[in-house]
């Protein structure tokens, strides 16, 4: 079965220090990967993807993503984290068990950026 | 601009009542999908539909009910057999494919007075 897990709950970082929220998937086919955020009572907003190619992805707001097929990871990172990244982001990745479009969704990291 | 907007934003429903989440996007896409978010969790799917005229029940579908007739709406109808509704609802879209992700609305959310 598809699934991406999100082990943290929880990430605390300093403002300006490098960040990294992480995410391990596991799917029977060629994995597509999305991260989003989500701000309080707000829908989520698209980050980045990778679907084939390099893999080094880059996104909206300075964020990044690196691929890694080996260890089944997609995690996200930024050099510098500012105080307005804190959020919730969600790793996902498209089911290949039936419809095509449909995404699976981690259970979510919180992200808080200390100033 | 192209999108996809949900109302309202606050709902408010009494206990027996069934009510009516609105989701209309203008970007045509094919598919759409309906999640629910509880505080603290991530996003469980209750349906989704990949054309017109069909839809199909995704893990959570129990007490809630949706039509699909037109290919710019999904309405979502959280009906008295929910027995705990009270949540933010997210309505997404997307295009054939896999390739794309989706594109979410703002949510709304459901408190049940």
């Amino acid at each position: 079965a598809q699934s991406v897990a999100q082990p943290e709950d929880q990430v605390n970082v300093a403002e300006g220090n490098p960040l990294t929220v992480k995410c391990t998937y596991s799917v029977s086919g060629n994995p597509y990967l999305f991260w989003y955020v989500q701000y309080p009572n707000r829908g989520l907003q698209f980050l980045l993807k990778y679907i084939t190619g390099d893999n080094l992805v880059k996104g909206s707001y300075g964020f990044e993503a690196e691929f890694n097929k080996s260890q089944t990871s997609f995690h996200l990172k930024k050099p510098s984290a500012l105080v307005s990244d804190s959020a919730l982001y969600f790793c996902a990745v498209r089911d290949y068990g039936g419809a095509t479009n449909k995404l699976i969704f981690g259970t979510g990291t919180l992200l808080a950026v200390q100033p | 601009d192209g999108g996809i907007t949900q109302s309202p934003k606050y709902l408010f429903r009494k206990e027996g009542q069934n009510v009516t989440l609105s989701c209309e996007q203008n970007l045509n896409h094919d598919a759409m999908y309906w999640y629910r978010q509880d505080p603290g969790q991530g996003l469980r799917l209750i349906y989704y539909s990949q054309i017109v005229n069909d839809f199909q029940k995704g893990d959570i579908a129990e007490g809630y009910s949706v039509s699909r007739e037109k290919k710019e709406s999904f309405p979502l109808t959280v009906t008295s057999a929910q027995k705990n509704p009270t949540a933010f609802y997210l309505c997404a879209s997307c295009r054939q494919g896999g390739y794309y992700g989706y594109t979410f609305g703002s949510g709304t959310r459901l408190t049940v007075v």
